[in-house]
């Protein structure tokens, strides 16, 4: 079983729909969350980050997460072709506070159409 | 503005040839980290380093090196020891070990053998 589990995609949306993109862990005492874009031959970008359950609104963006669950979204409103791109979930594991190693999922391709 | 610099941006290896990837950090951040990222197999981490002067091997160490003397350097070197070389190589920083800080990346180094 993989640790972070991402649908490869892609997913399409119309321009101004709400893009739902999703992650899956496998470790229970993973602690943080991270989402981040990576935009084609470009590096990852950090867009969010979530610790404890529940949402977390940044402008379009809203990161969910469901400890019990082991579950975390990106919810993308009024999408624009200028968010197509890979969306990579990230999960730091925290073992002991001995490491600060992110495992990354393999990223979900958004596609938003004119 | 702080950051991280990644060079060259583009690298071409013979067969047999070592060569080394530069990576620089003027961020302040403690921990550094080398991922190998191939199309459909998301970000690999290669090795990383908490502190200057120590550094553990990732999930891909075989045919690398790294070294880290200063705080806001640690090359990759790929040896020739590394049979499948092409890729996209991403450095990346971040806050000591145990916080809940994401990681900061550079632009990248893509390496191909001729």
């Amino acid at each position: 079983q993989k640790e972070v589990e991402q649908n490869s995609g892609p997913l399409s949306v119309p321009e101004g729909a709400i893009a739902s993109l999703n992650c899956t862990y496998s470790d229970r005492v993973s602690q943080s969350f991270f989402w981040y874009r990576q935009y084609s031959g470009k590096s990852p970008e950090l867009i969010m980050s979530i610790y404890s359950n529940g949402d977390k609104e940044d402008g379009r963006f809203t990161a969910q997460l469901n400890k019990a669950s082991q579950y975390v979204s990106l919810l993308i409103r009024d999408s624009q072709p200028s968010d197509s791109a890979t969306y990579l979930c990230a999960v730091k594991l925290g073992y002991g506070g001995a490491t600060n190693k992110l495992i990354f999922g393999t990223g979900t391709l958004l596609a938003v159409q004119p | 503005d702080g950051g991280i610099t990644q060079s060259p941006k583009y690298l071409f290896r013979k067969e047999g040839q070592n060569v080394t990837l530069s990576c620089e950090q003027n961020l302040n951040h403690d921990a550094m980290y080398w991922y190998r990222q191939d199309p459909g197999q998301g970000l690999r981490l290669i090795y990383y380093s908490q502190i200057v002067n120590d550094f553990q091997k990732g999930d891909i160490a075989e045919g690398y090196s790294v070294s880290r003397e200063k705080k806001e350097s640690f090359p990759l070197t790929v040896t020739s020891a590394q049979k499948n070389p092409t890729a996209f190589y991403l450095c990346a920083s971040s806050l000591e070990a145990g916080t809940n800080y994401g990681y900061t990346f550079g632009s990248g180094t893509r390496l191909t053998v001729v």
